[in-house]
């Protein structure tokens, strides 16, 4: 299958412990966004990303948070510092267009659960 | 602010029955919408979308959605549902860079 695939898909971390979540997407898809879905939510934005670019990090919620994707294929999501209220399914999408781009499909994965305790 | 608004938290239906979920969005900008679909244990996928044109979109598996730009509404149908279709449902539109999701509604499907 050449879906989106994420790693781990469940996280266990003691609240003050610094997690990684990686995501990756469909093989030459240019844009990659990653989603927040607490329990009981629909996802929400937190970062977009064009190739290498961070284009978007307005949806991060903290400082804590840091997303890269250095060679434009492979994104990793750090959370530094955890806090029982980060605790949500974190969801990673790609696209094969630019955010302008008609069709603008996203393709998601299947998450990475996290439990902060 | 941009928002999407699912009215229905939990739909219980019989198979054969009619299907129709509420969405309606807040957003002043060029309206792209969306519907999205989980089924148990599977990741998103999307069912159909709205761009331009006609706005009465048929996506997968019988769904179809009206596009009612006077009533910001994105309603989604389906005449006649299945036990397959036991799944959140998310209406979503496009703001931006983001999708900005509504909350889901949880459709089970009794047979």
């Amino acid at each position: 299958g050449a879906g989106v695939s994420q790693s781990p898909r469940y996280k266990v971390a003691k609240r003050g412990q610094d997690v990684a979540l990686r995501c990756d997407p469909i093989s030459g898809h240019v844009s990659l966004f990653w989603y927040q879905q607490a329990l009981g939510q629909g996802p929400e934005f937190l970062t977009y990303f064009q190739n290498e670019a961070q284009l978007d990090k307005s949806g991060l919620p903290s400082d804590r948070f840091f997303a890269e994707r250095p060679e434009g294929s492979v994104s990793t999501l750090k959370i530094q510092r955890t806090q029982q209220e980060d605790s949500a399914v974190y969801l990673c999408a790609s696209s094969r267009e630019i955010l302008a781009g008609n069709s603008y499909e996203q393709y998601f994965g299947p998450g990475t659960r996290l439990t902060v305790t | 602010a941009q928002s999407v608004s699912q009215h229905n938290h939990h739909v219980i239906l019989s198979e054969a029955a009619s299907l129709e979920l509420g969405c309606n969005y807040s957003y002043g900008g060029t309206v792209n919408l969306f519907w999205y679909v989980q089924y148990p244990g599977q990741h998103l996928q999307l069912l159909l979308k709205y761009f331009s044109g006609d706005p009465l979109v048929k996506g997968i598996k019988g769904f179809e959605a009206e596009f009612i730009k006077s009533k910001f509404s994105f309603n989604l149908r389906k005449p006649s549902v299945q036990w397959s279709d036991t799944a959140e449902y998310f209406c979503a539109v496009k703001a931006g860079t983001a999708l900005i999701f509504g909350k889901g509604t949880t459709l089970s499907v009794s047979s």
